[in-house]
């Protein structure tokens, strides 16, 4: 069975630019889930999907973030205008329930930098 | 608010002797925790969940955990450390909320092990 991919594993961008990053979490999970860890901090919560429904996004940092899980499939998470706090590793993750008890499965994560 | 606390930002140990990461949490009720594992260029992978029970909780690669609900804590330890070990863990904690349902999983910032030869 495939596990969580996530596309690309690294992006380098100038400030000001979009950037978008994919993620296909494992077939069947119904949830998905983005973090994202700044260097040298914790891996911070950001938004939930149950199918294309987004359950949470109370993570979400501000509007230059955009999440759509359009199909209930993949999902992707635009950064539009990017900005030089906006670089980290951000992570993806499914699980087949969405219940504070199930095991979540992680990707590899995207590596952005913004310059 | 529920926190998540690693106070060790590296352990370093010997390979052969037992190892310990720990762990600190707080939550308003009742909790839910984990431990991840990501060796380098790799993503976060399951190592064990304490959900309810048994306060000892047996995971992937020889790795258990203790879940202390008086000192609110959940180290994870191991036996014998190996050099293939050494690799970045997270602890993590979710609650059961009032209404039930999800409640968003808050991450450690991380402890770095390092095994040694």
């Amino acid at each position: 069975e495939a596990g969580v991919t996530q596309f690309p594993s690294h992006s380098v961008i100038e400030k000001g630019q979009t950037v978008t990053l994919r993620c296909d979490p494992i077939s069947g999970h119904d949830n998905l889930y983005w973090y994202r860890r700044v260097m040298g901090k914790e891996i911070k919560f950001l938004l939930h999907f149950v199918k294309e429904s987004k359950q949470d996004e109370s993570g979400m940092p501000n509007n230059r973030f955009l999440a759509e899980r359009t199909g209930g499939t993949y999902s992707t998470l635009k950064v539009q205008p990017a900005e030089l706090e906006d670089s980290g590793v951000y992570f993806c993750a499914s699980s087949p329930g969405g219940t504070s008890t199930d095991t979540q499965y992680f990707g590899p994560g995207t590596r952005l930098t913004v310059l | 608010a529920q926190s998540v606390a690693q106070p060790e930002d590296q352990v370093n140990v010997a390979e052969g002797n037992p190892l310990t990461v720990k762990c600190t949490y707080s939550v308003s009720g009742n909790p839910y925790l984990f431990w991840y594992v990501q060796y380098p260029n790799r993503g976060l992978q399951f190592l064990l969940k304490y959900i309810t029970g048994d306060n000892l909780v047996k995971g992937s690669y020889g790795f258990e955990a203790e879940f202390n609900k008086s000192q609110t804590s959940f180290h994870l330890k191991k036996p014998s450390a190996l050099v293939s070990d050494s690799a970045l863990y997270f602890c993590a904690v979710t609650w059961k909320g009032n209404s039930g349902g999800y409640q968003k999983v808050t991450f450690g910032i991380g402890t770095k092990l390092q095994v040694i030869p």
